[in-house]
């Protein structure tokens, strides 16, 4: 099945840095989300994105539907000790698909 | 608050073992599915339930089936676990189609190890 190219795989950081992520496809997605999972817990729902070249914030957490509808970009910034974890982008073709294509994750370490 | 919730958080099994994992949804959702997550290979999905008795196929189906007897429980079943089956299983529901469909609930996970 088909999956999206996630980068970077992993990040270590100090804290009140700044982190940037993307994902890309060699599709077009007409819908795309950010998904976070916390250690021990299954992904929640950060953003979702709805439109080529909509840009929609979440408190530090700003994401990007990029204008050719192949990738998406996540950025955080002045990191939290509670940001670390794996970030998930996710894509859907179609609405009533019900069949997200996920990448392969960004695993987050803060530094102190 | 909505809720997922998968029995085991671990469970440890041998080859051959026919293992079941259960999932429970109290969010009156349609849509059921189990993905597999692995360390570089993010979520794949092994199968899905549109509906009572309704089950499809996602990426990753051989070596698993499912039963959905429940519009609130969908059930993943390991017919002969191999090695190659330890993984984190999770379990998601999403609502009706038109209504934020794509917004899938997870489970914490379920980490199986086949030895």
């Amino acid at each position: 099945g088909q999956q999206l190219n996630q980068s970077p795989q992993s990040m270590f950081i100090q804290e009140g840095e700044d982190v940037s992520m993307n994902c890309t496809s060699s599709s077009i997605f007409n819908t795309w989300l950010w998904y976070k999972q916390d250690p021990g817990e299954g992904p929640v729902l950060l953003i979702a994105l709805y439109k080529a070249g909509e840009l929609t914030s979440n408190g530090r957490l700003t994401a990007q539907f990029g204008i050719t509808r192949k990738d998406s970009f996540l950025n955080i910034s002045a990191s939290i000790p509670s940001d670390v974890g794996i970030y998930f982008c996710a894509g859907l073709k179609f609405q009533g698909a019900q069949k997200l294509v996920f990448g392969q994750g960004t695993r987050l370490t803060i530094n102190p | 608050d909505v809720k997922v919730t998968q029995s085991s958080r671990y469970l440890v099994k041998r080859t051959g073992e026919k293992v079941f994992l259960e999932c429970v949804q109290d969010m009156d959702h349609e849509n059921m599915f189990w993905y597999r997550q692995d360390p570089g290979l993010g979520l794949r999905l092994i199968y899905f339930s549109y509906d009572v008795k309704m089950k499809e196929k996602g990426d990753i189906p051989e070596g698993y089936s499912v039963s959905r007897e429940k519009k609130e429980r969908f059930s993943l079943i390991l017919e002969s676990a191999s090695t190659n089956q330890t993984s984190m299983y999770l379990c998601a529901s999403s609502s009706n189609p038109g209504t934020d469909n794509e917004k899938l609930f997870f489970g914490s996970g379920t980490q199986l190890s086949v030895l």
